[in-house]
């Protein structure tokens, strides 16, 4: 089995100021993990994925993800918060089992004030 | 390239009454997987579909079913609706697992279906 835990489900920072969401995961096999972001009344766009490559992955619009065995942890920082970044984020993880269902966290909504 | 499609982008259904929804994957893209976006439970799957079966299926009733075609297309429907069906169906493609690697998953900007 395999969960998703995403801490804190708003989140305010203000414009120019460090983000950090945090995402913690359950899995009993090494997992896959991802961050999707959310605008309104849109679908879900890949912000990054962690594949085993590289523990600090880098994604899409400044955003980068460091994966942490030892503490189950997959936490999304961006050093400087812009307003476009407002929106809802969310952890998601999945096995290389062969089969593509993602389990998904109940999301982070990030507020960014002027 | 184009992105999922889905369609209709809005629904309105009453207590009762079936609804089918469409999903047109990426060109190339051979798996497609649902989801059901709500308020109070988050997002949560639904169903996968590769070469027309039925890989995986998440925990929902019978009375949500899919099919996919062989052109890759996918519809699921949910006959005898409840209002707790109001969601957003959100559809996502992707490679075959046998092309190795994780499974990124992209996703169509969904379905907004309200049972009234």
């Amino acid at each position: 089995a395999q969960s998703v835990t995403q801490l804190g489900s708003h989140v305010s920072v203000s414009e120019g100021a460090l983000v950090l969401l945090r995402c913690n995961y359950s899995s009993s096999v090494p997992p896959y993990l991802f961050w999707y972001v959310q605008y309104p009344n849109q679908g879900l766009q890949l912000l990054l994925k962690y594949t085993s490559a590289a523990t600090l992955v880098k994604g899409i619009n400044g955003f980068e993800a460091e994966f942490k065995k030892s503490e189950t942890s997959f936490h999304l920082t961006k050093p400087s918060a812009h307003m476009s970044d407002a929106a809802e984020y969310f952890c998601a993880v999945s096995q290389d089992t062969g089969r593509r269902a993602l389990t998904f966290g109940s999301g982070t909504r990030l507020q960014v004030q002027p | 390239k184009a992105g999922v499609t889905q369609t209709p982008r809005y629904l309105i259904k009453t207590r009762g009454q079936q609804v089918t929804l469409s999903c047109s994957p990426i060109s190339g893209h051979r798996s497609v997987s649902w989801y059901q976006q709500t308020p109070g439970q988050g997002l949560q799957f639904l169903f996968e579909y590769f070469s027309e079966t039925q890989r995986n299926k998440g925990n929902f009733p019978g009375r949500f079913s899919g099919r996919q075609f062989s052109n890759s297309r996918s519809e699921m429907n949910v006959s005898t609706l409840e209002l707790g069906d109001s969601a957003l169906y959100l559809c996502a493609s992707s490679l075959p697992q046998w092309a190795g690697g994780p499974n990124e998953q992209f996703f169509g900007p969904g379905t907004r279906l309200t049972v009234l």
